[in-house]
């Protein structure tokens, strides 16, 4: 079963707002990975994280692995209609497949 | 580079039905990964293949399930006597090693 809580669920807001969401685990991953998924397509990769206390920017994005190696969370800043999706988180340890969360549905209302 | 590929985007099919999917990976990309997804839900692992190699099956693959990568490079999966149950969004996904994986736009797949 699913390893990984993410939270919120789902979120409305408003354009231009700042956004943040969290994941995190009972067991320690090495590797933490943020998707966004739009309808009728895959996962596309955002950000991967491989450091504990690694913090990386890609744009408006920024996420942060943490210290405890048990959570991470993502943040979005000045968020635009584009923005609107799903967004996982996915852990790995070594070489075992990803697993995700059951991801935050994000809502942006212009 | 065209990206991670798969066949066909949609599927309906009676019950009891076979179906099979392909996917075409990344040229360079040696694993290849199956996973299934159903609404409001993340991804969930089913199998993967580094080169022609079957690594790893989830307990989700049943024995009506099965996949195949005969020359390391595009892969095939079959589901035998479809239920409804296998309503779902197969994804196919490929990495060169451990990076994070590039997934395709997926199989929807519906069992009526």
């Amino acid at each position: 079963g699913q390893q990984l809580n993410q939270s919120p669920q789902s979120m409305f807001i408003q354009e231009g707002e700042d956004v943040s969401m969290n994941c995190t685990s009972s067991s320690i991953f090495n590797t933490w990975l943020w998707y966004k998924q739009e309808p009728g397509e895959g996962p596309v990769l955002l950000i991967a994280l491989y450091k504990a206390g690694e913090l990386t920017s890609n744009g408006r994005l920024t996420a942060q692995f943490g210290i405890t190696r048990k959570d991470s969370f993502l943040n979005i800043s000045a968020s635009i209609p584009s923005d609107v999706g799903i967004y996982f988180c996915a852990v790995s340890s070594g070489n075992t497949p990803l697993v995700f969360g059951k991801g935050t549905r994000l809502s942006v209302i212009a | 580079d065209t990206g991670v590929s798969q066949d066909p985007r949609h599927k309906i099919t009676k019950r009891g039905q076979n179906v099979t999917f392909r996917c075409d990976p990344i040229s360079e990309h040696n694993r290849l990964y199956w996973y299934r997804q159903t609404l409001g839900q993340g991804p969930e692992f089913l199998t993967y293949f580094q080169n022609e190699a079957q690594l790893e099956k989830s307990r989700l693959l049943s024995d009506r399930f099965s996949a195949e990568r005969p020359k390391g490079s595009f892969s095939t999966l079959e589901i035998q006597r479809t239920e409804q149950g296998d309503s779902a969004m197969y994804l196919c996904a490929s990495s060169l090693s451990t990076d994070g994986y590039t997934f395709g736009s997926g199989t929807r797949l519906t069992v009526v």
